[in-house]
Order: C-alpha cells, then structure tokens, then sequence
C-alpha cells in the first residue's frame, strides 16, 4: 500500500532532551516536508527537500533539523525541544512538488514538551 | 492582511443542505489552488484541484476569481460524512501556503 508513515504517533518528552521524528514513504516521491499544526494556524511549513542531498528551510525552521539521505526517509530532528514546539507535526511527500503533484501526508505525530 | 483568510466556521447544516465556503488569498500571482479535506486532527487529503476558473467534482464544486482573489468551494446534498474542517490552499511559484480551514458538521 502506497503510504507515508510517521513514527511515532505520540510522543512526550522534556524540555532539552533530543528527539528524532521518522519519516518514510514507499512511493519513490522526490519531493518530502514537514509541517506542523497550530490551533488557529493554518500548517506550517518548516522544512523542505526537492531529493536526495537537498533540503531547504521553509517559514518556521527554526529549532528543528533534517536530513535526506535517501530518497524513502526524511527525519525530523529536534536537538534541544521546548515547550513552544509542543505540535502536531505532518510529513507530507509528493512525486515532483508542487504544485505539479499532489502532496501525500503522513498520519501525523502529536509532541507534546513539558 | 493574512496570506490566506477562511471564516472558521463552524457551519452546522442539516443533511441534504448545500454549503459554500470561501476562501481570499493575498498574492495576486498565486496560479494553482486546491482544496484540503481535513477529518478531526488527522491527516489533510487533497479534495480538489482548480487550475482554470473552476472544477466539479461530483456534489463538489469549486470556482475561482482571480480578479477579486477568492475562490469558493461549493458542496450539495450534504452527507454526515462531509463533515470535516476544509483547507484553502493557493500555490505561490511551488510553496503551499495552508488557509487555518473551515469546519463543517453536517447534523441528521
């Protein structure tokens, strides 16, 4: 089944502790994201990769850090979390980008950081 | 002015209503958009796409107007299982840029 899968789907941490949120899809897609989801806010997104060895910051990048080392995964890297990162984070991938391709989300990952 | 502004709602409607939501949008040279649908806190999914002056899709109808900068998305015959919070979502040279949605409750 084509899909992309975020691990994990919840998580609770503390202020300062490293954490990595996974992503992958089976889709051979170049393109990937991450967003993140506010109440009252539209999705956000913080960063980008157009494919492999490429990534790019988006409008809220601050705080957080990927990498694209192959074309099935994208982690989203959060070195030092605080409280204001508290979320629900989206993975989204699609063939080409858009707009030319219709972007495919993840189930998303609910963070919560005390 | 917000990038993408859409009335939160939420709309209660009755089933069988038709429902229209609208959605205006700040940059001018914005040339694709697309509808989102979003089902309480999960996942977006991609309900329609409009690249010309509108779509129809079934009981779905979406028209766009680039002089005034809004577009519309139209729903009839309303199910419960349209309920849902529906994203605005205009392209700007590649970046999606996400309206905070509409919420729709469709009530027996």
């Amino acid at each position: 089944e084509a899909q992309v899968t975020q691990n994990p789907r919840y998580l609770i941490t503390v202020t300062g502790k490293k954490l990595t949120v996974t992503c992958s899809q089976n889709m051979n897609h170049e393109y990937m994201s991450w967003y993140r989801q506010d109440p009252g806010l539209g999705l956000r997104q913080i960063y980008y990769s157009m494919n492999v060895e490429v990534t790019d910051k988006g409008d809220v990048p601050e705080g957080y850090k990927v990498s694209r080392k192959e074309k099935r995964n994208f982690p989203l890297i959060l070195e030092s979390p605080s409280p204001n990162q508290t979320s629900l984070y989206f993975c989204a991938s699609s063939l080409r980008g858009p707009p030319n391709s219709p972007l495919h989300f993840g189930n998303g990952t609910r963070l919560t950081v005390t | 002015r917000k990038e993408v502004e859409q009335d939160p709602g939420p709309f209660n409607v009755p089933e069988g209503a038709t429902v229209a939501f609208n959605c205006t949008y700040s940059n001018s040279a914005s040339q694709s958009f697309f509808w989102y649908r979003q089902d309480c806190r999960k996942e977006p999914k991609l309900l329609m796409s409009v690249y010309s002056s509108g779509n129809e899709d079934g009981r779905f109808t979406a028209q766009l107007n680039r002089a005034s900068q809004y577009i519309s998305l139209l729903i009839r015959d309303s199910k419960l299982s349209d309920s849902a919070t529906y994203l605005c979502v205009p392209d700007q040279g590649g970046k999606l840029i996400f309206g905070q949605g509409t919420e729709l409750s469709v009530k027996p």
